[in-house]
């Protein structure tokens, strides 16, 4: 059963167009996160939400907008695609905000390779 | 704030051989964690090994182990008894132990296994 599952895996789309990508944990977790990889491999964050709230919002482009219905479920959605989004985006999700053993180890998705024509 | 950085873009070992993989770091955080994550060419983001800052004793994980230097800030990574299913990007990451998380990456080391 897979601990942190995002939707969908591959995206192919145009700029200028909307997409949003879906993720799910299923570790009980309290706090997830999006990080984009870029050509280089380079991983940043974007966002990171503890129960819902927006914790970390990592000077993104408004264009993206996350969004955390419950504390299992963090989604991005991304208007206006441009060519500089192409990106894998990982989901990630970690026991809490820290300051206890083990809190802060993250459990990656899969990653959705975007890319933008 | 925290940096990481792994100044080898790419190395290579022979099956069974030892190889070991550069880290360091800086941060304003007194407490932390230092990470080590394998992605295969499957892209998925595998922990490999933790350690926590104020642990003075380095963590092993069964061929895996790391080389903790506190004051240099430095955390190497060693792969022992190298196989052919370590090829991949390695990165090296950073996490205050309290307060938001923000899991800070080194740009990576490809390791490639020679058969």
């Amino acid at each position: 059963d897979t601990a942190v599952s995002q939707t969908p895996k591959y995206l192919v789309t145009q700029m200028g167009n909307d997409k949003s990508i879906k993720c799910e944990q299923n570790l009980g977790h309290d706090t997830m996160y999006w990080y984009k990889q870029d050509s280089k491999k380079f991983l940043k964050i974007m966002f990171s939400y503890n129960n819902k709230e927006l914790i970390i919002n990592e000077t993104v482009p408004n264009r993206f907008s996350p969004k955390s219905p419950d504390k299992a479920h963090l989604n991005l959605h991304i208007n206006s695609l441009e060519l500089g989004d192409s990106a894998v985006y990982f989901c990630a999700s970690s026991p809490q905000t820290g300051g206890a053993t083990g809190a802060n180890v993250l459990t990656f998705g899969a990653g959705s390779r975007l890319t933008v024509l | 704030a925290q940096t990481v950085t792994q100044s080898q873009p790419e190395m290579s070992v022979q099956e069974a051989e030892t190889v070991t993989l550069s880290c360091t770091y800086d941060t304003s955080e007194s407490d932390y964690y230092l990470f080590w994550y394998k992605q295969p060419p499957s892209r998925q983001m595998i922990l490999v090994i933790r350690q926590e800052a104020y642990k003075q004793q380095n963590a092993t994980e069964n061929r895996f182990s790391v080389n903790f230097q506190k004051a240099a800030k430095s955390f190497s990574l060693k792969i022992s008894d190298s196989q052919l299913g370590d090829a991949a990007m390695y990165f090296c990451a950073s996490n205050p132990f309290q307060g938001a998380q923000k899991l800070v990456f080194g740009q990576g080391t490809r390791l490639t296994i020679n058969p």
